[in-house]
């Protein structure tokens, strides 16, 4: 059974430029959430998509949006990328939504805005 | 705001030895507590989750335990080995969203 897979493993953008990442979930998940880990901060909470909805919202600024798929595939965007947006983006799926149990976590993706 | 401590931030054991890492939250209405590990640029596996309901789960070397009215809960790792090596974070699931608050992690090195 695959895992959870996540692209682009690494890519490196420039400040102003806008990046998208893509998860695909364990085949049968439908709930995608998505966090982004910092050295400061840590592991946070972006957002959680279920059956094509967002969910729950994390607090970050709206340069961080997402979007779930008919297929349970989602996607994240950042817009108008700053020096502190560098980070490893993971994604993590789960069967269900609410009172999830077991997340399953991706490879993730790692960003560097120079 | 469910806040989530890990103590220590850093361990460092020979092998064989038995140790244990500790979690604290500060919100006891809690859903369930995941212990997760993570190798170096890598992303998350899930160790052991504790439903609130529960007091402790066991997988092989690995046992955690809850004590959601103090808000904590402890991972025993026996016989450690150098393949251990790595950061353990804990994470809450609180009842109010599915949503985890993860704890800053620690990382353990075992020495052979």
């Amino acid at each position: 059974k695959a895992g959870v897979t996540q692209t682009p493993r690494y890519l490196i953008k420039t400040r102003g430029q806008q990046v998208t990442l893509s998860c695909s979930p364990i085949s049968g998940h439908r709930s995608v959430s998505w966090y982004q880990q910092t050295p400061g901060q840590g592991l946070q909470f972006l957002f959680e998509y279920f059956s094509e909805t967002q969910r729950n919202k994390g607090n970050f600024p709206g340069r961080f949006s997402g979007r779930q798929f008919s297929n349970s595939r989602s996607e994240m965007n950042v817009s108008t990328l700053e020096l502190g947006d560098s980070a490893l983006y993971l994604c993590a799926s789960s069967i269900t939504l609410a009172f999830t149990g077991e997340l399953f976590f991706g490879e993730g993706s790692r960003l560097t805005v120079l | 705001k469910q806040e989530v401590t890990q103590i220590p931030a850093a361990l460092s054991v020979p092998e064989g030895e038995n140790l244990v890492l500790n979690c604290s939250f500060t919100d006891s209405a809690i859903y369930n507590l995941q212990w997760f590990r993570q190798d170096p640029g890598k992303g998350l596996t899930s160790l052991l989750l504790i439903q609130s309901s529960q007091r402790e789960q066991t997988s092989g070397r690995l046992n955690a335990s809850l004590d959601k009215s103090s808000g904590r809960s402890t991972l025993y790792i026996a016989a450690s080995q150098p393949g251990d090596s790595a950061t353990y974070l804990c994470a809450v699931e609180e009842t109010s969203g599915s949503r985890l608050t993860f704890g800053e992690g620690t990382q353990l090195t075992v020495n052979p």
